[in-house]
């Protein structure tokens, strides 16, 4: 069974106090690694999706990356409007995710 | 824009009614999907369909059923609500294979009291 844990549960940083989040993952044949941002109330939208390990993905102030084993996501000095939950998933044989539970990240002004 | 529409935000419902959840996507996608998010469990995969009146069980479709008669609607049923099953639900779709992952709908708070 696929398992995916995500770590910390909630960070709390300054806004420009940059940080990583963490995702560590167990799957029989990895086809893909996701990372989407969820606000609350709302459903999740995607950021990114990792293939390889050493592959790396960017997009403003997030940096994905991924190893064989674990994923990260990079804050680089983070604003007000970064604050969410993180989501990561990945998906093996077939079309389903399997979710981690995610981090929340508050960024304080 | 490309969505996933469901159809409620909130609901409240009474322990024992039977509960629709519709979800339509304007994407074309082949698959669709319908989760429940729980603080601290993450998003659970109730049932998944690949094609039109195809469905497949999830992680935890014990209390749920679902029915895809048309390629665009996935509707999810409690067939007698329970108050364990107060949850926020979420739909999603993919296209076959599609490196974005999941369109995720906007999700249906359900209370059931």
């Amino acid at each position: 069974e696929d398992q995916v844990t995500q770590s910390p549960e909630a960070l709390r940083l300054q806004e420009g106090e940059s940080s990583s989040l963490n995702c560590s993952y167990t799957v029989s044949g990895l086809r893909g690694l996701f990372w989407y941002r969820q606000d609350p109330g709302k459903g999740p939208e995607f950021l990114f999706t990792l293939y390889s390990a050493g592959e790396e993905k960017e997009k403003e102030r997030l940096k994905a990356t991924l190893t064989k084993k674990e994923s990260f996501l990079h804050i680089t000095a983070p604003k007000p409007e970064d604050s969410a939950t993180y989501l990561c998933a990945v998906q093996a044989i077939g079309y389903k995710l399997s979710f981690g539970a995610g981090t929340t990240v508050t960024v304080r002004a | 824009d490309v969505k996933v529409t469901q159809s409620s935000r909130y609901l409240v419902k009474r322990t024992g009614e039977k509960v629709f959840l519709e979800c339509v996507q304007d994407m074309d996608h082949e698959n669709m999907f319908w989760y429940r998010q729980d603080p601290g469990l993450g998003l659970r995969l109730i049932y998944f369909s690949y094609d039109v009146k195809m469905k497949e069980k999830g992680d935890i479709p014990e209390g749920y059923s679902v029915s895809r008669e048309k390629k665009e609607r996935f509707s999810l049923i409690l067939e007698s609500a329970s108050t364990n099953q107060t949850s926020m639900y979420l739909c999603a779709s993919s296209a076959l294979d599609s490196g974005y992952g999941y369109t995720f709908g906007s999700g249906t708070r359900l209370t059931v009291v």
